[in-house]
């Protein structure tokens, strides 16, 4: 079945460490997302990219990072620089990028927590 | 900007009765318009669309929205609430040269 596969599902990070979350889609979709989801609000984009090698900021990049170098995959970054990370991260992807009027796909997420 | 607003934090509804989430919107020119139903911790799952055409719109689970343009609102509507709809609903928005702008969620309780 087509689809995004998030993983982990729950993650934990120390102070001070980087960690990685994966983000794979066999939906053969250009675009991918990644959006941060808090207690109480919704949806807010940390990172965008439209095609392969190429990626923009979203609304909260900042302590994040990305890379695109295969079409199928997008994996996110949490890095020591973001003071407050422990959020439920969600991973998209639709048939095209900004502007598009076709919906997103959205993979089951990753809990990420500070130990 | 555009924006998009859900001024219901909770929608409570006994079952069998029918249900609406409401959804405003500021969107400049046409305004693609989605709704998605998220379950306890899961991804967001795509229930339904407006791009052009038919304000009524059919979606998935015998949920439809209905679009109206002089009052910038795309409710969610259901006329028969399950139990198995509770869950957190999100609207949408969006245009031809934008990025989505997702709504701050409305969370629908049915009750047998």
């Amino acid at each position: 079945d087509g689809g995004i596969t998030q993983s982990p599902k729950y993650l934990f990070r120390k102070e001070g460490q980087n960690v990685t979350l994966s983000c794979e889609q066999n939906l053969n979709h250009d675009a991918m997302y990644w959006y941060r989801q808090d207690p109480g609000q919704g949806l807010r984009l940390i990172y965008y990219s439209q095609i392969v090698n190429d990626f923009q900021k979203g609304d909260i990049a900042e302590g994040y990072s990305v890379s695109r170098e295969k079409k199928e995959s997008f994996p996110l970054t949490v890095t020591s620089a973001q003071k407050n990370p422990t959020a439920f991260y969600l991973c998209a992807s639709s048939m095209f990028g900004q502007g598009s009027n076709q919906p997103q796909h959205f993979g089951d997420g990753t809990r990420l927590s500070i130990l | 900007a555009q924006s998009v607003a859900q001024p219901e934090d909770q929608v409570n509804v006994a079952e069998g009765n029918p249900l609406t989430v409401k959804c405003t919107y500021s969107v400049s020119g046409n305004p693609y318009l989605f709704w998605y139903v998220q379950y306890p911790n899961r991804g967001l799952q795509f229930l339904l669309k407006y791009i052009t055409g038919d304000n009524l719109v059919k979606g998935s689970y015998g949920f439809e929205a209905e679009f109206n343009k002089s009052q910038t609102s795309f409710h969610l509507k259901k006329p028969s609430a399950l139990v198995s709809d509770s869950a957190l609903y999100f609207c949408a928005a969006g245009n031809a040269g934008n990025m989505l702008t997702f709504g701050g969620g409305t969370r629908l309780m049915v009750k047998p």
